[in-house]
């Protein structure tokens, strides 16, 4: 595998299910993050995280847990979610934190929340 | 806020050339450009860090206006692997603390 993969592709759970969304870049990069894209809206920066340390963490409700356990992967823990949390999850990832770095998406999870 | 992308939409016949503006109402440290195909994942086109840097590769190329807060995206003699939606992302300053936020969006679509 090359790039960013991110399993599952798809996926659908009630809103009283857990779930975890995977993340893993094949890349050497040292941040990881992720996004929220739903229809019509601009992508969402939910979480960053540089050599595995969180960085930033959007005002993102509390039933999203990042979990960040090397630099090559990331989780996203879903518990409780709400019918508009339904959307698409895309993971990226750049060699540094910051702007001066491009960042690498992956093929994103469709979520729908039930 | 997120910045402001225009048009929200343009059809173009092959050959044609388009302009996308991301605009901002705070000071931008840095603009990326990015293009999502439908059912795909965004890629990076370019960056621009410095104001009134212009950048470009084959006939895409972007102009960062860092006064008036603004980039904009030059497509020139647009192919039919043009279409699809472009993104700008922006770095800015928010009370001294610098946030990550991609604009609005533009979708384009070139037509044989």
């Amino acid at each position: 595998e090359t790039g960013v993969t991110q399993t599952p592709r798809h996926l659908v759970m009630g809103m009283t299910n857990k779930k975890s969304l995977k993340c893993e870049q094949h890349l050497g990069h040292n941040a990881m993050y992720w996004y929220k894209q739903s229809a019509k809206k601009p992508l969402e920066l939910m979480f960053v995280y540089s050599l595995e340390e969180r960085v930033e963490n959007n005002s993102v409700p509390s039933r999203f847990s990042p979990e960040c356990p090397n630099s090559s992967h990331l989780f996203l823990h879903l518990h409780t979610l709400q019918p508009e949390d339904s959307a698409l999850y895309l993971c990226a990832s750049s060699y540094g934190q910051g702007s001066s770095y491009e960042q690498y998406f992956g093929p994103g999870t469709r979520l729908t929340v039930t | 806020q997120q910045p402001v992308q225009s048009p929200q939409a343009v059809i173009l016949r092959e050959g044609e050339d388009a302009v996308i503006n991301c605009s901002s109402s705070k000071a931008l440290y840095s603009v990326h450009w990015y293009r999502q195909k439908h059912g795909e994942a965004p890629v990076f086109l370019m960056i621009l860090l410095k104001g009134g840097e212009q950048k470009g590769h084959d006939k895409i190329s972007a102009s960062f206006n860092e006064k008036k807060q603004q980039s904009s995206l030059y497509l020139t003699a647009s192919q039919l692997s043009y279409s699809g939606t472009y993104f700008c992302g922006t770095e800015a300053s928010t009370s001294g603390t610098y946030k990550y936020i991609f604009g609005t969006g533009t979708r384009l679509k070139v037509l044989a």
